[in-house]
């Protein structure tokens, strides 16, 4: 059964710092991965989508990285800004189009 | 107008009460799911549907049902509404494009049963 894990649960930055968040996933054999960002009381919104044949993906100031073989993949925002503070998650897609979600970061940029 | 929607966005029940919620999509997407999302965890797969006459059972699927009424409409049915299915809901759908299969998501619905 696929188990998915983001570190750290919550982190809280100033505006304009980079940052990394991690997912990783116990199962290798995956279709994609995606990643999510949720607002409070909101839906979820679709980031980045990577294939399992592709290491990254890149939408403005967002990067993720995969590493099928190692179990991980990263989200990078770079310069980060207040309006990026949401809940941001990951989830991994294996065979039958089904998604297995990690619990997600809580993210807060601060002024 | 958004591509995924859900009705009701709130909903509070008692224990007992048959509850229905729906979603319809205007993407044109074959694929539709339903998910829970409980505070503190990622969200879980409920059931999913990859044609109008196609029914899966998902991670959590008891005290569930589902209906697939035409390819743009999916319902989630709770029969007997107990507390512990307080949660938020979300409906889903993927369509296979330039071999990606991307889920897009609704609003939620936030559903307390008293």
């Amino acid at each position: 059964k696929q188990e998915v894990t983001q570190i750290p649960a919550a982190l809280s930055v100033p505006e304009g710092e980079n940052l990394v968040l991690n997912c990783s996933f116990t199962d290798s054999a995956i279709y994609n991965l995606q990643w999510f960002r949720q607002d409070p009381g909101k839906g979820l919104t679709s980031l980045l989508l990577i294939q399992s044949s592709q290491r990254e993906q890149t939408s403005g100031r967002l990067n993720a990285s995969l590493d099928k073989s190692s179990g991980r993949s990263t989200l990078y925002i770079a310069a980060s800004q207040p309006g990026d503070s949401a809940t941001y998650l990951c989830a991994v897609n294996n065979a039958g189009n089904m998604l297995t979600f990690g619990g997600g970061t809580r993210l807060m940029v601060k002024p | 107008d958004a591509d995924v929607t859900q009705t009701p966005r709130n909903r509070i029940t008692k224990t007992g009460k048959r509850i229905m919620l729906e979603c319809s999509q205007t993407k044109g997407h074959d694929r539709m799911y339903w998910y829970r999302q409980d505070p503190g965890l990622g969200l879980r797969l409920i059931y999913y549907s990859f044609d109008v006459k196609d029914i899966n059972k998902g991670e959590i699927s008891d005290g569930y049902s589902v209906s697939r009424q035409a390819q743009a409409k999916f319902s989630l049915s709770l029969e007997s509404a107990i507390p512990n299915q307080t949660a938020l809901y979300f409906c889903a759908t993927s369509g296979l494009r330039e071999g990606r299969n991307e889920q897009f998501f609704g609003p939620g619905t936030r559903l307390t049963v008293l």
